[in-house]
């Protein structure tokens, strides 16, 4: 099974900084990785596919990139809103696992 | 509005079984690949299970191989899971969510508990 390692498992920034998470897979994973916020009691929302695919609706502040084993999210310009749990996850084959999570809080 | 609505969730002894369904709304349900994923509390995502549009292939982790069975209605646009031989480490919030190179989107959640 591929593994999928996240950092940082937590990070305190504030409103207007820009942040950078990170997404590393155990084996190539071409550009399979997507990136989900989730907010506390409601279901993960997907951000980016296919490694830097911004969804529809999804603003502009988020950014992915990367390719291979090594992905990052970026989120500039924080805002109150961003403050949530972020997680990669691989689809290039299964189990799609997801990485262990990064908890982004307000400092 | 493209939209998934999970149910079936509850309370089940060890060794008990549950069945799931996921209502689908909003899109062409039988041009999609399906997939459940379930949170333990606190825990990250655990993708269980996927059935493409036709049901043609499935694939389950390996936590629930043998145990789950994923099944998919397209002339009623639902999803189901059937989980049987339930274990406490089975205990989490279940979705469905609709593949799409990620999942988009996903449904609110239905909380399953295995306890005595």
């Amino acid at each position: 099974d591929i593994q999928m390692t996240q950092s940082p498992s937590s990070l305190s920034a504030s409103v207007g900084d820009r942040v950078t998470i990170t997404c590393r897979a155990t084996q190539s994973i071409s550009r399979y990785l997507n990136w989900y916020q989730q907010k506390p009691g409601k279901a993960p929302k997907l951000l980016i596919s296919a490694a830097s695919s911004l969804q529809s609706g999804v603003p502009s502040k988020f950014s992915g990139s990367g390719a291979g084993t090594d992905f990052t999210l970026t989120i500039s310009s924080l805002q109150p809103e961003d403050f949530a749990t972020y997680y990669c996850q691989q689809s290039n084959s299964p189990p799609y696992t997801f990485g262990q999570g990064t908890k982004l809080e307000i400092k | 509005e493209v939209q998934l609505v999970e149910s079936g969730g509850g309370l089940v002894q060890p060794g008990g079984s549950l069945r799931l369904s996921c209502a689908a709304s909003g899109f062409t349900f039988s041009d999609y690949g399906m997939n459940w994923v379930r949170q333990a509390p606190g825990k990250r995502p655990e993708w269980i299970s996927y059935i493409t549009s036709s049901s043609r292939t499935i694939y389950y982790a390996d936590s629930v191989k043998g145990r789950f069975i994923i099944s998919r209605d397209n002339a009623k646009n639902s999803l189901s899971l059937q989980m049987n031989s339930l274990r406490d480490e089975d205990t989490a919030v279940y979705y469905c969510a609709r593949d799409v190179q990620g999942f988009d989107p996903w449904g609110q959640g239905t909380l399953v508990t295995v306890s005595s």
